[in-house]
C-alpha cells in the first residue's frame, strides 16, 4: 500500500492564481483531512470530510474550496492564491473520527505564492 | 482560550541519553493526547497516545507521562538515537469536536 500521497510535492504560484492539490489514499479509509502547516503554528485543519461526496469546514477554510468526488481521493483548490497561503499542505486520512491515533499523513505539499 | 504548548522549541541531547520533551495544556477538561514524530520533509507520524485515566503509558523506548494536576505531559526517549531527530508534536481533540490541536512542536536534535 502506498498509504497517503499528494501532488504535487512543491509548486510556486503568482498571486491570483490558481491551482488544485491532490490527495490520495488507498486503505479505503472513510475520513479525509487537510492542514497547513506554518512555523511556529502548529498543524490547522483547513477542511475535512466525512464520506464521498460530503465535505466541511476546519479551522482556517477561508480561501480554500474542497472535493470528495471518489472516496480515495480529496482535492484542496486555491482559486486566487495569496502570499498568506504560502505553506506546506498536508493530507490525511483516517478509518476512524475523533482521535489523533488513526490519522495518517502524507508527505506534504510545499506551496509558495509570490 | 485552549492550548496545547510546548516549553522548549528546540532540544539537543547527546546519542544514547535519555530526551525529555515537554507539553502544556489549558483544558483541564481534556481526557485525550497523542505524540507525533515529523522527520524533516515527511507528515506526522503518530508514536504514542494516552487517556486521562492513565499517569503513564510506555511503548517501545518511549513514555508518556500525564500530570493532570499541572496539566502538562512529557514525551521520553530512552536511549536516543541519530534516527530520533525530528520534531515532536503534542496534540489532544478540541472540545466537543473531533478536530485537533496540535502544539507548535519541539526540534529533537540528537549529537552523535
Amino acid at each position: 500500500n502506498a498509504g497517503v500521497t499528494q501532488t504535487p510535492k512543491f509548486r510556486v504560484l503568482k498571486t491570483g492564481q490558481s491551482m488544485t492539490l491532490l490527495c490520495a489514499q488507498d486503505m479505503n479509509h472513510e475520513y479525509m483531512y487537510w492542514y497547513r502547516q506554518d512555523p511556529g503554528m502548529g498543524l490547522r485543519l483547513i477542511h475535512y470530510s466525512v464520506g464521498e461526496g460530503t465535505t466541511a469546514k476546519g479551522e482556517v477554510p477561508d480561501g480554500y474550496n474542497v472535493s470528495r468526488l471518489k472516496k480515495q481521493n480529496f482535492l484542496l483548490g486555491l482559486e486566487s492564491a495569496a502570499p498568506s497561503q504560502t505553506s506546506v499542505y498536508f493530507c490525511a486520512s483516517s478509518l476512524l473520527l475523533g482521535t489523533g491515533k488513526e490519522q495518517f499523513f502524507g508527505p506534504g505539499t510545499r506551496l509558495t505564492v509570490l | 482560550g485552549e492550548s496545547v504548548g510546548l516549553h522548549l522549541p528546540t532540544l539537543s541531547v547527546q546519542e544514547g541519553d535519555n530526551s525529555i520533551i515537554n507539553c502544556a495544556y489549558s483544558n483541564s477538561a481534556s481526557d485525550y493526547f497523542i505524540w507525533y514524530k515529523q522527520e524533516s520533509g515527511k507528515g506526522p507520524q503518530f508514536i504514542i497516545d494516552i487517556r486521562s485515566n492513565m499517569d503513564k503509558r510506555q511503548g517501545q523506548r518511549v513514555t508518556v507521562l500525564l500530570n493532570k494536576t499541572v496539566k502538562h505531559l512529557s514525551l521520553q526517549i530512552a536511549a536516543t538515537q541519530p534516527g530520533d531527530s525530528a520534531v515532536y508534536f503534542c496534540a489532544e481533540p478540541r472540545p466537543g469536536s473531533y478536530q485537533l490541536t496540535f502544539g507548535k512542536g519541539t526540534k529533537l536534535s540528537v549529537i552523535p
